[in-house]
């Protein structure tokens, strides 16, 4: 079974640019989440879908970042314009829906704004 | 409020030494618990999850973990390290309606031949 992909795996840029990273979760998994992983720290969820729709957006910062879920499969966050705090490594996983369900993580993105 | 601490930035062990991993957490309701372990470059991995009934879990790679409701922890064990063991090792609280999931700071364990 394929794992949770994620694209980029690494992106540098400057502050202010734009960035978009992208993620397509196991097959038949209902809910993804996206989380930020500041260096030294735990991951922190930015959200939450439940198929397309999104169930907990609480610790996004929606002046800059949005995310999207079309179709209920595959998934972009995107951060406009970033800054220097954005630094840090972007996961996505996906669990079947339902209460208890294990969370399947994917490798990952770096990003690093200069 | 909900929290997870992992009060072990650090830990180093010698290779066949036995390991704990300390995790307390602060949750109103009835917790799902999980460990993960990260290694570098590569995304988290389960090692073990407990929801209810026995409050000894084991999970891969040799390693297990309690559950002691009284002292709110769910320590990691493993009775002999391997050096393939280095990592960073994340405790993980999620809601019973797991709409909120939370993250320790994380342990770093590193193994000496």
């Amino acid at each position: 079974e394929a794992g949770v992909a994620q694209s980029p795996r690494y992106k540098i840029i400057e502050k202010r640019q734009s960035v978009a990273f992208w993620c397509n979760p196991i097959s038949g998994h209902a809910t993804l989440y996206w989380y930020q992983q500041i260096l030294g720290q735990g991951p922190k969820l930015l959200i939450q879908f439940q198929n397309n729709g999104v169930v907990d957006d609480s610790q996004l910062p929606k002046d800059r970042f949005s995310a999207e879920r079309l179709k209920g499969v595959d998934s972009t966050l995107k951060i406009q314009p970033a800054k220097l705090e954005d630094s840090a490594v972007y996961l996505c996983a996906s669990s079947l829906a339902g209460t208890g369900n294990t969370q399947y993580f994917g490798p990952g993105t770096r990003l690093t704004v200069l | 409020a909900q929290s997870v601490t992992q009060p072990d930035i650090h830990i180093t062990v010698s290779e066949g030494a036995s390991l704990e991993l300390r995790c307390n957490y602060s949750y109103g309701a009835t917790p799902y618990l999980f460990w993960y372990v990260q290694s570098p470059g590569q995304g988290l991995q389960l090692l073990l999850k407990y929801f209810s009934g026995d409050t000894l879990v084991q999970g891969i790679k040799g390693f297990e973990a309690e559950f002691k409701r009284s002292q709110s922890s769910f320590n990691l064990r493993k009775p002999s390290v391997h050096w393939s063991d280095a990592a960073e090792y994340f405790c993980a609280v999620g809601a019973v309606d797991f709409n909120k999931f939370y993250f320790g700071s994380g342990t770093k364990l590193n193994v000496k031949p």
